[in-house]
């Protein structure tokens, strides 16, 4: 069955470096999708990505922030400078355009220390 | 006013009963709900969908859904332990497609 891939599984980094987050999309999926899940919290939105642009962006997503379609299969996260406050599960997802059924990777866990 | 409400319970419920778990949202725009389960740990997986009011079933999950009260709720019925999870409630808020806004779960435990 296919499904959503993100690498790495796990992340650890300094305050104020730059990350990126890998994700490859289910490939026939047309919207692509960031969320991140902060310990015992709520799923949050980051943004939503379709036809090479962000289509919708939370007020999390700030100037920091970046999405990126490099190549017809990959869909990266960057964060420039990380925070302490970035410490998260971050989830990739993907959608067919048909039904809004996201169907999620298994994550990547950024540690910002 | 929370966009997506659910309540975190725990809740408990016996093996084979009947797990009822609710959701209200803001908007009385939005037209997509969907219910999602969380094991800790992993990512949420999509259970259930529904864009009409009245009852969706789906092997011993039904959804319902209420827009005039902007209610959501999810039945499993013969709850099993592997139901055990956080169920999660999602809605497209208002008229957009692609901005999911999810609850921040609802704790269920299935005790033998």
């Amino acid at each position: 069955e296919p499904e959503v891939t993100q690498t790495p599984s796990h992340q650890v980094t300094q305050m104020g470096q730059e990350v990126i987050l890998r994700c490859v999309p289910i490939s026939n999926h047309l919207y692509f999708y960031w969320y991140r899940q902060i310990l015992g919290q709520k799923v949050e939105f980051l943004v939503s990505f379709y036809n090479n642009e962000i289509s919708e962006k939370s007020e999390i997503f700030d100037d920091q922030f970046s999405v990126e379609r490099p190549d017809g299969s990959n869909f990266t996260l960057k964060i420039r400078s990380t925070k302490l406050e970035d410490s998260a599960m971050y989830f990739c997802a993907s959608e067919d355009g048909l039904n809004e059924k996201l169907f999620f990777g298994s994550g990547t866990q950024l540690s910002v220390l | 006013q929370k966009e997506v409400e659910q309540n975190s319970g725990p809740l408990s419920v016996p093996e084979g009963a009947i797990a009822s778990l609710n959701c209200t949202y803001s908007d009385r725009g939005s037209q997509s709900f969907f219910w999602y389960r969380q094991y800790s740990g992993k990512s949420p997986e999509l259970i259930m969908s529904i864009y009409s009011n009245g009852d969706k079933e789906d092997g011993r999950f039904t959804a319902q859904l209420n827009k005039a009260s902007q209610y959501v709720s999810l039945l499993i019925r013969d709850s099993q332990p592997s139901d055990s999870a956080t169920y999660l409630c999602a809605v497209n808020i208002g008229t957009t497609r692609d901005k999911l806004t999810f609850g921040t779960g609802t704790q269920l435990k299935v005790e033998l």
